[in-house]
């Protein structure tokens, strides 16, 4: 079965420090792979997925299917960063989404 | 544009008591979740729904039911309440696909906190 690792349950960094999350995956198949954000008191979003190759307020992550990560990038983290951050995967996209655990992301001022 | 409306927002349920978790979307999406969260382990699958019904288990099913009569509408049934049900619970919905072909994005509701004691 499918399955997301997020190794870092708290990550703090400093205001204009660089920022990764790291994501891993176990899915011997090409999945779809997201990130998904929740900021405070705010709904679970959708924040960037790898099909789409696009950059969300500054975020990168790139699939890497040798190392079954997509781990989650920005060069210069902002306070309003500060959120819990989930990576998620789908077998196909007509398939469940599973989650991983969660990375709370802390920027210090 | 309410999206994903959940309720309640709160409830507080003894051992051995049953509810309903109510969850609708006005988006005419076929595909709807529930998961709940647990802090430090992220979200789990409970219950999932590619359309009107049709349901399948997620990773954690056990002590959970769920329906799916309409496409508006996905509500999560807890028939004995145990203290290990204490979450958060999400209900989700998207698109079969996107424009694309490739999965859409999902829609959160605000979540219903459970407590069980």
């Amino acid at each position: 079965a499918q399955r997301v690792t997020q190794p870092e349950k708290l990550l703090s960094v400093f205001k204009g420090a660089p920022v990764e999350l790291k994501c891993n995956y176990s899915y011997s198949g090409s999945p779809e792979l997201f990130w998904y954000v929740q900021y405070s008191r705010q709904r679970l979003q959708l924040l960037l997925r790898h099909i789409s190759r696009e950059s969300i307020k500054g975020f990168t992550a790139d699939l890497n299917k040798g190392e079954t990560s997509f781990h989650l990038k920005k060069p210069f983290a902002q306070e309003e960063d500060s959120a819990m951050y989930y990576c998620a995967l789908s077998k196909t996209s007509y398939d469940k989404v599973i989650f991983g655990p969660g990375t709370s992301l802390s920027v210090i001022p | 544009n309410a999206g994903v409306t959940q309720t309640p927002k709160f409830r507080i349920l003894k051992i051995g008591q049953s509810m309903t978790l109510q969850c609708t979307q006005d988006m005419n999406h076929n595909y709807m979740y529930w998961y709940r969260q647990d802090p430090g382990m992220g979200l789990k699958l409970i219950y999932y729904s590619v359309g009107a019904g049709i349901t399948d288990k997620g990773e954690v099913p056990n002590g959970y039911n769920v329906s799916r009569s309409t496409t508006e509408d996905f509500p999560l049934r807890l028939e004995l309440a145990a203290p290990s049900q204490t979450s958060v619970y999400f209900c989700a919905s998207s698109a079969a696909t996107g424009t694309q072909g490739y999965n859409s994005p999902l829609h959160f509701g605000n979540g219903t906190r459970l407590t069980v004691t």
